[in-house]
């Protein structure tokens, strides 16, 4: 199994801040992760997907990089709305498939 | 546009089996690729529970392959979980989704999928 390591778990930012999450894989995935964005009481939403690429309709103030196991997903000026839990995700072994454990940003 | 919509029980009793159904809008469940049940525990992370492909092949967790089957009714146009011998650990909102293909829009290059359409999850409460 493809283990996928989340950091930091929480974090407290102002808005305007330049924010940055990580997530490692156990294992190289070849930017075979996606990024998901979920808010209380809702079901995530897609952010990013193949580590880099922007879904439709994702503000481009969100950016993602990374290779082999590594993966950072950066918000460059966090807004209000941004205030939210953040997953990645592996599909490099699909069909079978692991999230990070998230990480909860909030208002400092 | 595809839609999801999870139905069933929000409370089960502990050994019983927790049956879920995620009815599918706007997209014939048997035209092609896979749906999926993903699970959140109060105040924790997303969890994969297993998926089930346009072909019939089901994939599950390991750590929940003994107790899980997934499946689907073309005739309903719905896919189902069920998971048995359930515990107080099993407490947890439960969501469907189905992904959608990534292509490199210059190089035409697959870039893989990733759950890009949800239903609006329902919780399951394990209690006697």
């Amino acid at each position: 199994d493809i283990q996928m390591t989340q950091s930091p778990s929480s974090l407290s930012a102002s808005v305007g801040d330049r924010v940055t999450i990580t997530c490692r894989a156990s294992q190289g995935i070849s930017n075979s992760l996606a990024w998901y964005q979920q808010k209380p009481g809702k079901a995530p939403k897609l952010l990013l997907y193949a580590a880099s690429r922007l879904e439709s309709g994702v503000p481009s103030r969100f950016s993602g990089s990374g290779s082999g196991t590594d993966y950072t997903l950066t918000i460059s000026s966090l807004q209000p709305e941004d205030f939210a839990t953040y997953y990645c995700q592996q599909y490099y072994s699909t069909p079978l498939l692991t999230f990070g454990g998230g990480t909860k940003v909030e208002i400092k | 546009q595809v839609q999801l919509q999870e139905s069933g029980p929000g409370l089960v009793k502990p050994s019983e089996t927790l049956s879920l159904t995620c009815a599918v809008s706007g997209y014939s469940i048997s035209s092609g690729y896979y749906w999926g049940w993903i699970r959140q525990p109060p105040g924790k992370g997303l969890e994969w529970i297993g998926s089930i492909y346009h072909s019939g092949s089901t994939y599950y967790n390991p750590s929940l392959k003994s107790r899980v089957t997934i499946s689907v009714d073309t005739s309903k146009n719905q896919f189902s979980l069920k998971l048995s011998s359930v515990t107080a650990a099993d407490t947890a909102v439960y969501y469907c989704a189905t992904p959608s293909d990534y292509y490199d829009i210059l190089t035409g290059y697959y870039l893989g999928d990733a759950f890009d359409i949800w239903g609006q999850g329902t919780m399951v409460t394990v209690s006697s």
